[in-house]
């Protein structure tokens, strides 16, 4: 089956300092990967589209230059978070749909549990 | 305003029993549904899908029927097993191209019991 891994799988940093998580696919290749939000007890909201080899679309009320988005090969997707502040403590969490595939199935990396102080 | 409703946050089965998570969604341009399971601290695993063409897709012990016209999809588990307890969250999207987003339900956290 389709693998998406994270990395890292919790992060705990201070507040103001930058945070990159990284999320790949490992046996299949993403044209577009997705990364999402997800707080306590809440459904998971998109934050944005991450598209190989072009610009990031971001969901309203996402700041793009809070959350930086880079999608440089059709295996990594990478999430930055500038400037952490402890409001952005939460559960990230990529996804990534196979190029290949024919349906719109997203596959989801395990997940990251960013903690900022 | 949410377009995909898992208004029952919780559902608790015995083994062996028929589990009934239930989604209801508002947006008709959703064509195509999915349901995840989710384990805390880890990303959620596909489970079954369904296209609207079509009104039921089985997989297993899992079976997913689709209701258009009442905007309604449920997922059954049978038998339920306690490995079987997690959050559960329905999606849809709408086409199914490169692009095409998915709006996640709430959840549904099933137990359940020995």
């Amino acid at each position: 089956g389709a693998v998406v891994s994270q990395h890292p799988s919790r992060v705990i940093c201070k507040s103001g300092t930058s945070v990159k998580i990284e999320c790949r696919s490992l046996d299949f290749q993403a044209t577009t990967m997705f990364w999402y939000r997800q707080f306590p007890k809440q459904s998971l909201m998109l934050m944005a589209t991450s598209n190989e080899g072009s610009k990031a679309t971001y969901e309203q009320g996402v700041e793009k230059d809070k959350f930086l988005i880079n999608h440089a090969s059709l295996t990594l997707s990478t999430l930055t978070v500038t400037s952490a502040h402890p409001e952005d403590s939460s559960f990230y969490i990529c996804s990534a749909r196979d190029r290949a595939g024919g349906d719109g199935t997203q596959y989801f990396g395990p997940g990251t549990r960013l903690l900022v102080l | 305003d949410q377009q995909v409703k898992q208004n029952s946050p919780s559902l608790s089965v015995q083994e062996g029993r028929i589990s009934i998570l239930n989604c209801d969604y508002t947006n008709s341009m959703f064509d195509y549904f999915l349901w995840y399971k989710k384990y805390p601290a880890e990303g959620p695993t596909f489970l079954i899908s369904i296209s609207s063409i079509k009104d039921k897709n089985e997989d297993g012990r899992f079976t997913v029927f689709l209701n258009k016209s009442a905007k309604h999809l449920s997922l059954h588990i049978v038998p339920s097993q306690p490995g079987d307890s997690a959050v559960y969250f329905c999606a849809a999207s709408t086409g199914a191209g490169a692009n095409s987003k998915l709006t996640f339900g709430k959840g549904i956290t099933l137990s359940v019991r020995p």
